[in-house]
């Protein structure tokens, strides 16, 4: 079974600035898709940005990135240029080829100072 | 329709009510997922359906809870002798196929047992 530890429940971040939550996991499995999804107070899961492991190239979107560091099973996600919207709570997930669905993290929660 | 659906919004019962929650996911989305995101933690899955049938139902947490999927499109998750330990929000997601892992997630439906 894959576990999936964010060990941050709180981050706070001054707008315009750069933050950076981290992720955790384990399994066994060699093929599969990792995810950031962000949940605001209207509680729709949005997903933010998704990595596949077979790629060595860090995904990309717009102000947020990811740091996937595969041999350390590290999945953390940068957002640059931090705006109030960002605030919300934030779940890593993990998804394997071999299994049926996500399994998420226990989520951080992200404040936003203006 | 253009996102998934889910209703009610809200729901209280009181323990020992049955109760449906349901989900109309996006047109054409052939997988369709369930989850329940207790207080304070992150989703975690129940069921998943390719198509009309449950292809794992493995998270389900006791035989009190039930979903169907007849034709293929909208879901109904079934509780019955309803619990103050099932208090929580009912996540369901779509995707277009299960091998595709973009899923997309309603707002999902906050269950109250009081």
């Amino acid at each position: 079974a894959q576990t999936v530890t964010q060990s941050q429940p709180e981050m706070s971040v001054q707008e315009a600035e750069t933050v950076t939550l981290s992720c955790t996991y384990d399994t066994s499995e060699s093929d599969y898709y990792l995810f950031w999804y962000k949940q605001p107070p209207s509680r729709q899961m949005i997903l933010v940005i998704r990595q596949e492991a077979y790629k060595q190239q860090n995904a990309t979107e717009n102000r947020f990135s990811v740091n996937f560091q595969k041999a350390a099973k590290s999945f953390s996600l940068k957002i640059s240029d931090s705006q109030l919207g960002d605030a919300a709570m934030y779940f890593c997930a993990f998804w394997g080829r071999a299994g049926n669905m996500l399994t998420f993290g226990g989520g951080t929660r992200l404040m936003v100072k203006p | 329709g253009a996102g998934v659906s889910q209703t009610p919004s809200n729901k209280v019962t009181e323990k020992g009510k049955y109760v449906e929650l349901r989900c109309d996911p996006i047109s054409g989305h052939t997988a369709l997922y369930w989850y329940r995101q207790s207080l304070g933690q992150g989703p975690e899955f129940l069921i998943y359906f390719q198509g009309t049938g449950a292809a794992d139902d493995s998270g389900l947490p006791n035989d009190r809870f039930f979903a169907v999927r007849p034709e293929g499109s909208v879901s109904t998750l079934k509780i019955q002798r309803t619990e103050r330990g099932d208090s929580a929000v009912y996540l369901c997601a779509s995707s277009l196929g299960h091998a595709n892992t973009e899923a997309f997630f309603g707002q999902g439906t906050r269950l109250t047992v009081v």
